[in-house]
């Protein structure tokens, strides 16, 4: 079944440190791979995407991402986390079978950056 | 507009009862989905629109459930009877006809069945 994974329901960092939220993927062929911000009482926020193309892919705010297709991962990245990138992050994957944009997405890990 | 609009925002109703959920999404955005997220889980897939032809409404959860666009532009989400366990938030998310487009994400509406 295609599918996507975050193993971390929580991963708490301190301000100045990088941050790293993981995501693992399954899908049939070439993954099309996003990840999404969701803060307390609002809507998704798109960060950034891979489809094709060079391994990191930089996006919104400072984050990038690393396609790793040997270990079917697309873990989320930033060097220097600040208190405002606390939040709920979800990875997603599109699902290849379909004729459209229809993307599956992990349970989200909550990211909490401490002063 | 300038983002995808939902309304109403918050909705409290009694159980039994009908909810009409709206969503508004960017101008020129032809795609257009409605997903349920329940506390503590992920986006649950509901149904997806192209223009107003709904191709995959395999997410819906019950014939309960019915959601309409007209014009291209404007969708609502019906939800008859409301049963308790149909309370969570519901996000509506617009794209391009692009399947490497990101969806853009309202901020969806939270419905509380008493």
């Amino acid at each position: 079944a295609q599918s996507v994974a975050q193993p971390e329901d929580q991963v708490n960092v301190a301000e100045g440190n990088p941050l790293t939220v993981k995501c693992t993927y399954s899908v049939s062929g070439n993954p099309y791979l996003f990840w999404y911000v969701q803060y307390p009482n609002r809507g998704l926020q798109f960060l950034l995407k891979y489809i094709t193309g060079d391994n990191l892919v930089k996006g919104s705010y400072g984050f990038e991402a690393e396609f790793n297709k040997s270990q079917t991962s697309f873990h989320l990245k930033k060097p220097s986390a600040l208190v405002s990138d606390s939040a709920l992050y979800f990875c997603a994957v599109r699902l290849m079978n379909t004729g459209f944009q229809k993307l599956v997405f992990g349970t989200g890990t909550r990211l909490l950056v401490s002063p | 507009g300038a983002g995808v609009s939902q309304s109403p925002s918050n909705k409290v109703t009694e159980k039994g009862k009908d909810v009409e959920l709206r969503c508004d999404p960017i101008s020129g955005h032809t795609a257009l989905y409605w997903y349920r997220q329940s506390l503590g889980q992920g986006l649950e897939f509901l149904i997806y629109f192209q223009g107003n032809s709904a191709p995959d409404k395999s997410g819906l959860p019950s014939d309960r459930f019915s959601a309409e666009r007209t014009g291209g532009s404007v969708s609502t989400l019906t939800i008859q009877r409301t049963q308790q366990e149909d309370s969570a938030v519901y996000l509506c998310a617009s794209s391009s006809m692009y399947l490497n487009q990101p969806q853009h994400f309202g901020d969806g509406t939270r419905l509380s069945i008493l």
